[in-house]
């Protein structure tokens, strides 16, 4: 098993440019979750699908959006991309079965980098 | 809602030192603790979890961290500390609405010779 895979692993962009930042897993989990990290700051989350065809906000969601297209993917958009949205992306997956002791698992990670 | 604090967030600690890293944490709920620990460059794994079934959670790596519901931490420790130590971790809580995910700020460990 691949686990949780990130594509791309890294990025420049120029403000107002627009990318998607594509996630899968291989482990039948329902549920899936983008953060960013930040220096100091330490992982916020933006946007989390609690199962298939679900999606909801987190912590941090402006600026960005999301697509569950199906329980394996799940993709984060940036329509206008900002300084501000340079960070580190991490996608991290989870089943849904005994609730909230369930672990979630991390992708290697998107490095974004907005000049 | 909840909240996780990591005290000091750089610890530095000599080769076969004891290592202690500290996490105090704000939960309304009965909480489910994890400590994660991230190489450079790399993604988040799981060092263990507390799940209610023990106080004392034993994790890869030879650490271990102790759920103190009086004093409402879970501090990360290891007897003797390794080069192969050195990352940054972090600790978070879950619970809430979708058990998301809340984590500390991060505590970069160095290890020196």
């Amino acid at each position: 098993n691949a686990g949780v895979t990130q594509t791309p692993k890294f990025q420049v962009l120029k403000t107002g440019q627009s990318m998607t930042l594509q996630c899968a897993q291989d482990m039948n989990h329902n549920s899936m979750y983008w953060y960013r990290q930040d220096p100091g700051m330490g992982l916020r989350l933006i946007y989390y699908s609690a199962s298939e065809g679900t999606t909801d906000k987190g912590e941090v969601p402006n600026g960005y959006n999301v697509s569950r297209l199906n329980k394996r993917e799940f993709s984060l958009r940036l329509e206008s991309a900002a300084p501000s949205q340079t960070s580190v992306y991490f996608c991290a997956s989870r089943q849904q079965t005994t609730g909230a002791a369930e672990t979630q698992y991390f992708g290697p990670g998107t490095r974004l980098l907005v000049l | 809602a909840q909240s996780v604090t990591q005290l000091g967030s750089h610890v530095s600690v000599s080769e076969g030192a004891l290592v202690l890293l500290r996490c105090n944490y704000s939960s309304s709920v009965p909480p489910y603790l994890f400590w994660y620990v991230q190489y450079p460059n790399q993604g988040l794994q799981l060092l263990l979890k507390y799940t209610s079934a023990a106080t004392l959670v034993k994790g890869i790596n030879g650490f271990e961290a102790e759920f103190k519901k009086s004093e409402t931490s879970f501090h990360l420790t290891k007897p003797s500390a390794h080069m192969s130590d050195a990352a940054e971790y972090f600790c978070a809580v879950s619970g809430g609405s979708n058990y998301k995910l809340t984590f500390g700020k991060g505590t970069l460990l160095t290890v020196n010779p």
